[in-house]
């Protein structure tokens, strides 16, 4: 059954970088049986979920425009991991982070098919000095 | 403010029905496929549906998508105290985005 766990420290300074790491069990990150990235959704303390980016395991990239300028996903295939780091975070930035397994892809009609699962726990950023 | 637009409430007794609503345009919804969360208090979302209609193993037959145009709906039948949670849809924007609607909260009287 796959397992995904996020990492990383709980509370970063504004303006500096916020680093986490997403580490995948139970089943390779770089599989080629169907389609589908690795994905970080956040959710602000009780507010809606927003993602913020996926990845696919060769290296190919999407993300949400508001975070682009800010935001860099990466894959480690080697150590079944993916990892995202955000930059010069504010307060607007604390929110619960989650990693998730992103199916998506173009169907025969065109028509584009995207859902996330499982996630993982989530673990909660505070920004703050 | 979420392009994809929720009720943020609803709520029904135990045993009965309610749905929740999903509005979006022809970037979205309009023109791809839906999925829909269920999150419980202090948990991780969980999938609900995928492919507009589509159950994951294990989910009841309770829980329901439909599409119709630039909407989508969640049913669920036969309402549990369980079923107390927030409800995400979720979408493909052609701006190459993924998109989740504002979250409804479901009160189950």
């Amino acid at each position: 059954q796959l397992q995904l766990q996020e990492s990383g420290p709980g509370l970063v300074k504004p303006s500096e970088t916020l680093s986490l790491t997403c580490s995948v069990s139970g089943g390779s990150i770089s599989s080629t049986t169907s389609t589908y990235y690795w994905g970080w959704i956040r959710q602000a303390p009780g507010k809606g979920l927003e993602w913020i980016a996926s990845i696919y395991y060769g290296g190919s990239t999407y993300y949400n425009p508001s975070l682009k300028s800010r935001a860099t996903i990466s894959v480690d295939t080697s150590n079944n991991q993916f990892s995202l780091k955000l930059r010069s975070v504010t307060a607007a930035d604390t929110a619960v982070y989650y990693c998730a397994k992103d199916y998506e892809g173009y169907d025969s009609s065109g028509h584009y098919y995207n859902w996330f699962d499982p996630w993982g726990p989530g673990t909660l950023v505070t920004v703050s000095s | 403010q979420s392009v994809l637009t929720q009720p943020p409430s609803v709520s029904a007794a135990p045993g009965q029905k309610v749905t929740i609503s999903c509005s979006g345009s022809s970037s979205n919804i309009g023109n791809n496929y839906v999925s829909w969360y269920q999150q419980l208090p202090g948990t991780a979302p969980k999938l609900l549906i995928y492919d507009n209609n589509k159950r994951p193993s294990g989910i009841p037959d309770r829980f329901s998508g439909s599409k119709s145009g630039t909407s989508a709906t969640l049913a669920i039948t036969g309402l549990q105290t369980g079923d107390e949670a927030d409800y995400y849809c979720g979408s493909w924007d052609n701006s190459l985005s993924a998109l989740f609607g504002g979250g409804t909260k479901l009160t189950v009287l």
